[in-house]
């Protein structure tokens, strides 16, 4: 069964340090999203992106982050200047489009700032 | 504000049936999503409600009434691998996904 992938599964960086997270989606999907959850609290959306363009972002989406389809295949999350509120676990989720599809979501990156 | 309220933690029998509650208040409605989380892992799809009335998935099944703002997921049979947070999403009428923060099932022997 097709599923989304991501890398690295952990990642440990300095604060003011530039991280970027990699997602691969479902082939035939369209939509694409991040969603971070810091440890205990709620899933919280940052980004969809359809197009090749983000097609809407959340108030903790500010300039620090951005994102990208480089290629076919990867769908990228960069933070420029990590803070050590970022610390959380960041999940790619892609689905098929349309109005009623689910979102599928790939294992998570756990980020940690020092 | 947008928000959704489920009970933080339940705690059922091994066998037994637990439904999940979930209310919302949402800017608009364009469907509703129960989703499993174990700790530490992605959450992965349970169900989907976008018209009121009760869906039923195996053991799973999941209720939505649009007028109430409410929905419950009602899990049967219930087995020690159903210990997990139980997760309330409701699609906004940005097509945002609005999160609940999660009722954590404890399955007891």
């Amino acid at each position: 069964e097709p599923e989304v992938t991501q890398t690295p599964s952990h990642q440990v960086t300095q604060m003011g340090q530039e991280v970027i997270l990699r997602c691969v989606p479902i082939s035939n999907h369209l939509y694409f999203y991040w969603y971070r959850q810091i440890l205990g609290q709620k899933v919280e959306f940052l980004v969809s992106f359809y197009n090749n363009e983000i097609s809407e972002k959340s108030e903790i989406f500010d300039d620090q982050f951005s994102v990208e389809r480089p290629d076919g295949s990867n769908f990228t999350l960069k933070i420029r200047s990590t803070k050590l509120e970022d610390s959380a676990m960041y999940f790619c989720a892609s689905s098929s489009g349309g109005e009623w599809e689910t979102q599928y979501f790939g294992p998570g990156t756990r980020l940690l700032v020092l | 504000g947008q928000n959704i309220d489920q009970p933080t933690e339940m705690t059922a029998t091994e066998g037994a049936i637990v439904q999940i509650n979930c209310t919302y208040q949402t800017s608009g409605f364009n469907g509703l999503f129960w989703y499993q989380q174990h700790a530490g892992e992605a959450p992965t799809f349970l169900s989907y409600n976008v018209l009121d009335g009760l869906e039923e998935k195996g053991r799973f099944s999941s209720f939505l009434s649009r007028s109430k703002g409410y929905s419950y997921l009602l899990l049967k049979e219930l087995q020690m691998k159903d210990s997990a947070s139980y997760l309330c999403a409701v699609r906004d009428s940005n097509y945002q996904l609005i999160w609940g923060a999660g009722t954590k099932l404890i399955i007891k022997p």
